[in-house]
């Protein structure tokens, strides 16, 4: 019944090996989100895709790359993996219209540290 | 450009008392706002939000918040706060300049809000 599912939960890895992490959403929203939530709390977003278009691209490295096979899922590959990476990355989406629209539900996140 | 402040880190208060935790914004056009609670090791959960209508919006949890243009605030508040509302609480704004319904949710960096007994 989870809205929004990310796995792993926890992804703990050495620098410079590449690592994935997926979310999938179950409420047929149309638009999927990456944010990094760093250790002081502070949210960022990442990326954005509408329908598995790109349609925000922060200045991110280009160490990471979102891939969106459907768009009740959203996937993040990241390459080359630094200290600095770690962090909570959370995926979330929001439907374009309605009532909801504009509102976020976020995954429960997942935890990565590198070694 | 788009931005969010929430002045205070953390806020303590015993539980009865009311509650609030601060919010300014600043935007280039008519501002979508938005509180999100985080409680430990999850995600954030949606609160409420102020598109448009009333300046007080209410929200779950017998939180409300208002919307105050004149001031660029939108404070969050509770009349009885509870043991069970501790939790990270942040404050996001949306980028609406461009119409879009699209735009990118800016998020302040979170108020830690105690309640204790």
């Amino acid at each position: 019944d989870t809205a929004v599912s990310q796995t792993p939960k926890y992804l703990v890895t050495q620098m410079g090996n590449d690592k994935s992490i997926k979310c999938e959403q179950n409420l047929g929203h149309d638009t999927m989100y990456w944010y990094k939530q760093d250790s002081k709390k502070f949210l960022k977003i990442m990326f954005s895709y509408n329908n598995k278009e790109l349609i925000i691209n922060e200045t991110v490295p280009n160490r990471f790359s979102p891939k969106s096979p459907d768009k009740a899922h959203l996937n993040l590959h990241i390459n080359s993996l630094e200290l600095g990476d770690s962090a909570v990355y959370f995926c979330a989406s929001s439907q374009d219209r309605g009532q909801g629209a504009n509102v976020l539900t976020f995954g429960a996140g997942s935890r990565l540290t590198v070694l | 450009a788009q931005s969010v402040a929430q002045p205070e880190d953390q806020v303590n208060v015993a539980e009865g008392n009311p509650l609030t935790v601060k919010c300014t914004y600043s935007v280039s056009g008519n501002p979508y706002l938005f509180w999100y609670v985080q409680y430990p090791n999850r995600g954030l959960q949606f609160l409420l939000k102020y598109i448009t209508g009333d300046n007080l919006v209410k929200g779950s949890y017998g939180f409300e918040a208002e919307f105050n243009k004149s001031q660029t605030s939108f404070h969050l508040k509770k009349p009885s706060a509870l043991v069970s509302d501790s939790a990270l609480y942040f404050c996001a704004v949306r980028d609406t300049d461009r119409g879009s319904t699209l735009g990118r949710l800016y998020f302040g960096r979170g108020t830690q809000l105690t309640v204790w007994p």
